[in-house]
C-alpha cells in the first residue's frame, strides 16, 4: 500500500531551525512535493525534488533520498508566520500525489 | 499572484439545495484538474480527477451522481454538490498542473450545509 509518515506536531522558537521528516512508500515514485497549509486554507507550493539531494530555495530547503524513502524540509530563522502544517505529497506512478496529515509546526516567541 | 482561482470562498446553503464551486487556471492551460476534500484535521482526500472534455474519473468511495465535475475548457473545471447535506459541510480545494511539477492550488471553498 501507499504510506506516508510524519511527525503530528512540532514546536519551535522564533530565530531557530526546524527540520520536519518524512517517509514514505508509494507504488512507483515521480518526485516529492512539500506544501504549506495555514489553518483555514488551501495548501500553498513549497518545493519539489526528483533527484537526490538538497534543493535550497531561501529560508526552505528539502532533501531527498530515494533509496530510503525518505525527504525533510529543513526551515531556517524561523518567524511566527511559519507556524503551520506542513504536507510531505510524493507523486506516484500514476502522477497522483499522496497527502498524509502533515506536520503542524508551532512556532514560539 | 494566485495562478488558480476558486470561486466561491466560502457558501452556506440549506439542506437539498445544489452548489456550484468553480476552478479557473489564470495563466495556463490544464487539461487535468483534480478537485480534494479535506475534513477538519485531516489530510487532503482525493475526489476526482477531471479531464477536459472527458468523464471525470472518481475515487472510490465518492458518489459520482452527487459530486457532479464539469470540465468544460482548458481553463475551467466545475465541482456541483447536488442535494447537499449537512454531512457534506467540508472544504473542497481544486489543483491544477502547470507542466509536470508544479501543482497549484485554488484558495479552498468552505461549505456550510444547514
Amino acid at each position: 500500500g501507499q504510506n506516508i509518515d510524519q511527525p503530528t506536531e512540532m514546536t519551535a522558537t522564533e530565530g531557530a531551525i526546524v527540520q520536519i521528516n518524512c517517509t514514505y512508500q508509494t507504488s512507483g515514485f515521480n518526485g516529492l512535493f512539500w506544501y504549506q497549509q495555514h489553518a483555514g486554507e488551501a495548501p500553498t507550493f513549497l518545493s519539489y525534488n526528483v533527484l537526490d539531494g538538497l534543493e535550497e530555495k531561501g529560508r526552505f530547503s528539502s532533501f531527498l533520498s530515494r533509496s530510503k524513502g525518505y525527504s525533510y524540509l529543513l526551515l531556517k530563522e524561523l518567524q511566527m508566520k511559519d507556524s503551520a502544517s506542513y504536507l510531505c505529497a510524493p507523486m506516484d506512478s500514476n502522477y497522483q500525489l499522496i497527502w498524509g496529515a502533515g506536520t503542524k509546526l508551532i512556532i514560539k516567541p | 499572484g494566485a495562478v488558480v482561482s476558486q470561486h466561491p470562498s466560502r457558501v452556506i446553503c440549506k439542506s437539498g439545495t445544489s452548489v456550484k464551486i468553480e476552478c479557473r487556471s489564470l495563466d495556463f492551460q490544464a487539461t487535468t484538474m483534480f478537485w480534494y476534500r479535506q475534513f477538519p484535521k485531516q489530510s487532503l482526500m482525493l475526489m476526482a480527477t477531471s479531464n477536459e472534455g472527458s468523464k471525470a474519473t472518481y475515487e472510490q468511495g465518492v458518489e459520482k451522481d452527487k459530486f457532479l465535475i464539469n470540465h468544460a475548457s482548458l481553463t475551467l473545471s466545475t465541482l456541483t454538490v447536488t442535494s447537499a447535506h449537512p454531512e457534506d459541510s467540508s472544504f473542497y480545494i481544486c489543483s491544477a498542473w502547470r507542466g509536470q511539477t508544479e501543482a497549484f492550488f485554488g484558495q479552498g471553498t468552505r461549505l456550510t450545509v444547514v
